[in-house]
């Protein structure tokens, strides 16, 4: 059974631009989460969501944004890029919320540098 | 919100040897601790979990004990070997779907 899947694996950009990130979860999950790993800082949450809806966000600017595709795949958009912004982003999935253990899936993460 | 601390940031061990790595939380209502692995250029993994309701887990040569009264919970893995060298992570849930992640422990066992 494949994992979660991110692509692109690296992806460099310069301040102002904008990064779109993508994340396939595994087959028959329907959540899908966003974190951002900065050195030093550990996972913090960006987004979550589930069903195509979101469903929770974390105490980030409104320039990163996402959404959930009807096949459950979801995009990270980050605008205006910050050199700050440079970070591991990692997704993670699970599968709905009735009867979860309350495992994460998590995919290898893209590395994003912004220059 | 919840907080999440964790310590120590870097832990070296002979191999053979225990490490044990510490977590508070601050949200009572908190209620499912979960641990991950991250091996280097890979996502973070779940090795083990423990929920409120418990006071200790374990897993062969890992465990997880909680106390809910002082908010903290630790995991503890004995017999070290090299690959177990890692970064950990610890996290919280006060409620389904939100996790609150501590900053990692990076673990390297010495040979």
């Amino acid at each position: 059974e494949a994992g979660v899947t991110q692509s692109p694996t690296h992806l460099i950009k310069t301040r102002g631009q904008q990064a779109t990130l993508r994340c396939s979860p595994i087959s028959g999950h329907t959540s899908v989460y966003w974190y951002q790993q900065a050195l030093g800082l550990g996972l913090q949450f960006l987004l979550w969501y589930d069903e195509g809806e979101e469903r929770n966000r974390g105490n980030f600017p409104p320039r990163f944004s996402g959404r959930q595709f009807p096949n459950y795949s979801s995009e990270l958009n980050v605008n205006a890029l910050e050199l700050e912004d440079s970070a591991l982003y990692l997704c993670a999935s699970s599968p709905g919320l009735a009867g979860w253990a309350g495992e994460l899936f998590f995919g290898e993460g893209s590395r994003l540098t912004v220059l | 919100g919840e907080n999440v601390e964790q310590h120590p940031s870097t832990l070296s061990v002979q191999e053979g040897d225990s490490a044990v790595i510490k977590c508070t939380y601050s949200d009572s209502a908190s209620n499912y601790f979960p641990w991950y692995k991250q091996e280097l250029g890979k996502g973070p993994q779940l090795i083990i979990d423990i929920r409120s309701n418990v006071g200790e887990k374990k897993d062969q040569r890992i465990a997880v004990t909680l106390n809910k009264t002082a908010k903290h919970f630790s995991l503890h893995i004995t017999e070290t070997q090299p690959e177990d060298s890692a970064v950990y992570f610890c996290a919280a849930s006060p409620r389904l779907g939100q996790f609150y992640f501590g900053t990692g422990t990076s673990l390297t066992v010495i040979p």
